[in-house]
């Protein structure tokens, strides 16, 4: 199965300001995905990066709020604008089939 | 709207004891149902995935039963050590198939007392 590396690990940031986060796959991949996990709550799917067009979000998620890139096959970054408290959450990386699926490490995110 | 839901949400047991966890999930147009284990700082780790109804998967000392009639599949730890201290996830495919979308519950945080 894929390995996935994803970055920053955590982080503390001022409300206001933005945060990417990268995800590096050692094969190649059609798909990727971008989850959150706020506090208390499951893991919800943000949006899916496909290579070659734009990103595909979930119903209360919006492209100006979490623009996502995807410039080739192994690689993909989220970023969460102009954050708020409410963005406090653990943010993964995905790939895989619905046989099954490999994630990041997951970006611990403290927005104060 | 596709629900999946794991009970209890935690659980502390001592080490030894063997436990187990629910997951409830839509019982219509079953497609697969997954578990992963999900350590603090790490990736979730994929345990199981499971298609057929009555199927029982087995890793270790942890097992797992399906029953897509009802909709419900057990997750079953015998002795429990420390190291299985994690939370537990269990997680439905959205949409048609092979969406990429999971649907996942909010988890049953395990905790093993030495």
């Amino acid at each position: 199965s894929a390995v996935i590396s994803q970055k920053p690990s955590r982080d503390i940031c001022q409300r206001g300001t933005s945060l990417t986060i990268q995800c590096q796959v050692d094969s190649q991949v059609t798909m990727m995905f971008w989850y959150r996990q706020q506090p208390g709550q499951s893991l919800t799917l943000i949006a899916t990066a496909n290579q070659g067009s734009e990103a595909t979000y979930e119903s209360g998620f919006v492209i100006d709020k979490f623009p996502i890139s995807r410039p080739n096959l192994t690689f993909s970054t989220l970023t969460v604008s102009n954050m708020s408290p409410e963005d406090s959450s653990i943010y993964l990386c995905s790939v895989g089939t619905a046989y099954g699926y490999t994630f990041g490490s997951g970006t611990r995110l403290t927005v104060v | 709207i596709l629900n999946v839901e794991q009970s209890p949400q935690s659980l502390h047991v001592q080490e030894g004891d063997s436990t187990n966890f629910t997951c409830s999930f839509p019982s219509s147009n079953f497609y697969a149902l997954h578990w992963y284990r999900w350590e603090t700082a790490k990736s979730p780790e994929a345990l199981f995935v499971m298609t057929l109804n009555g199927d029982e998967k087995k890793k270790g000392r942890i097992s797992a039963t399906l029953n897509t009639k009802e909709g419900y599949s057990y997750l079953y730890i015998k002795g429990s050590q420390p190291e299985d201290s994690a939370t537990y996830l269990c997680a439905y495919p959205g949409g048609s198939g092979n969406t990429g979308k999971l649907i996942f519950g909010q988890g049953t945080t395990l905790q093993v007392k030495p």
